[in-house]
């Protein structure tokens, strides 16, 4: 079974500075998919960058970057130019392939909760 | 636009009682997903649906629980003889079906209070 494992229950950072996440997960797939989803307080959730594990260039959505290490099984998504509104907890999830409609949940990390100081 | 619908917020209940939860999914979206979240975790997969088939149950959903899809559109979450280990935040969430790349948006949950 997969597993998806976020190190850093919390973390800090300034406001314009720049903070990066971790996320490792384990599977035995060679084809598959990463997401980072964001929570912000009593909202819902929305994705924030996805990455196939096809692809070997990592993933860019303006101020979020991956860096994506499919031999290290590592996942870590960095926020540049951090903002207030960045404040909210950070999931990363897992996606098995869905050939012929059998999979299709996520698998998620426990979550880190990212505080952003002015 | 009109994301994932969820009804209702919150819902707060005594042991024993049953409740149920309504989902609106995206109306193009075929593929619709229930997880659990409770406090301090990630959410964890309860089932999902294509269109009005349920075609994966997690072991987390015991015979209390029951979901169901009619005619592909919305689904309903009935949990049964609510117990206190039930209070979480219940989240909805659809996609459209394709090779796993295509994203989960999720409604805002459902927030289940066990008294």
């Amino acid at each position: 079974a997969q597993t998806v494992t976020q190190s850093q229950p919390e973390m800090s950072v300034q406001e314009a500075e720049t903070v990066t996440l971790s996320c490792t997960y384990d599977t035995s797939e060679s084809d598959y998919y990463l997401f980072w989803y964001k929570q912000p307080p009593s909202r819902q959730m929305i994705l924030v960058i996805r990455q196939e594990a096809y692809k070997q260039q990592n993933a860019t959505e303006n101020r979020f970057s991956v860096n994506f290490q499919k031999a290290a099984k590592s996942f870590s998504l960095k926020i540049s130019d951090s903002q207030l509104g960045d404040a909210a907890m950070y999931f990363c999830a897992y996606r098995s392939p869905n050939y012929g409609g059998s999979q299709g949940n996520l698998i998620f990390g426990k979550g880190t909760k990212l505080s952003v100081k002015p | 636009d009109t994301g994932v619908s969820q009804n209702p917020r919150h819902k707060i209940t005594k042991r024993g009682q049953n409740v149920t939860f309504r989902c609106d999914p995206i109306s193009e979206h075929n593929r619709l997903y229930w997880y659990r979240q409770t406090l301090g975790q990630g959410p964890e997969f309860l089932t999902y649906f294509q269109n009005e088939a349920q075609l994966e149950k997690s072991r987390l959903l015991s015979d209390r629980f029951s979901a169901e899809r009619p005619k592909g559109s919305f689904s309903t979450l009935e949990i049964q003889r609510t117990e206190q280990g039930d209070s979480a935040m219940y989240l909805c969430a659809s996609s459209l079906a394709g090779q796993g790349r295509q994203p989960q948006h999720f409604g805002d949950g459902t927030r289940l209070s066990i008294l």
